[in-house]
């Protein structure tokens, strides 16, 4: 079935670049989601790309694409303590298709 | 707009208790979902609905019923609570946009304890 997978934890120094991986199997994937979870708090979208694309940029944030080996990573400039948060990285076919997430990956970040 | 709301935020049962969380979002989405989130686990869906009347089954349904009665409404009845059910569970809107993007809301989360 379809699987998203990502490594659990990331530490990184403030002001160091962050770079969240995740891979998928699902080659049907219309759209891919980056979506951020801070503590106690609902999950909110941070960005998605199209599969027919292989970059996108959005201010600190830049997603990477690789359709070919399913592998979509998510790159936090500058990271900031207010960054620590739990990433979650989905994948879709669009429309209201279902989402299927990744188990999260978080992110601590330290002076 | 008060985007998605989730009531109780907090809830203890008993093993075989029943109970409904409720969920309202004002925003007028077609789409509603459930979701579950347990630990080293990415958010499962349980149960969603594409408008209201109409209502599907997700990844894990078994225990859990729900109804659209609204487009804001989508409450999750827990029929016989088991431990199994302690979760956290999100209930999530959408909209499918621009070139079909799917953009979902979540709400803050009930976090549930079933002894």
């Amino acid at each position: 079935g379809e699987d998203v997978e990502q490594s659990l934890f990331l530490s990184v120094r403030e002001g160091d670049s962050s770079v969240i991986n995740c891979t998928y199997t699902d080659s049907s994937s219309t759209y891919l989601y980056w979506y951020k979870q801070e503590p106690g708090a609902g999950l909110q979208l941070l960005t998605y790309i199209f599969s027919n694309m292989d970059m996108k940029q959005d201010q600190r944030l830049t997603v990477l694409l690789n359709k070919k080996d399913k592998h979509l990573s998510l790159r936090i400039a500058d990271t900031q303590t207010g960054d620590s948060a739990i990433y979650f990285c989905a994948e879709g076919s669009g429309g209201y298709n279902k989402l299927i997430f990744g188990a999260g990956t978080r992110l601590a970040v330290h002076p | 707009n008060a985007g998605v709301t989730q009531t109780p935020k907090f809830q203890v049962l008993k093993t075989g208790q029943s109970m409904t969380l409720q969920c309202a979002q004002d925003m007028n989405h077609e789409y509603m979902s459930w979701y579950r989130q347990d630990p080293g686990m990415g958010l499962r869906l349980i149960h969603y609905s594409v408008g209201a009347g109409i209502t599907d089954q997700g990844e894990v349904p078994n225990g859990y019923n729900v109804s659209r009665s609204t487009t804001e409404d989508f409450p999750l009845r827990l029929l016989s609570a088991a431990p199994s059910q302690t979760s956290v569970y999100f209930c999530a809107s959408s909209y499918s946009g621009l070139a079909g993007v799917e953009t979902q809301y979540f709400g803050p989360g009930t976090r549930l304890l079933v002894l």
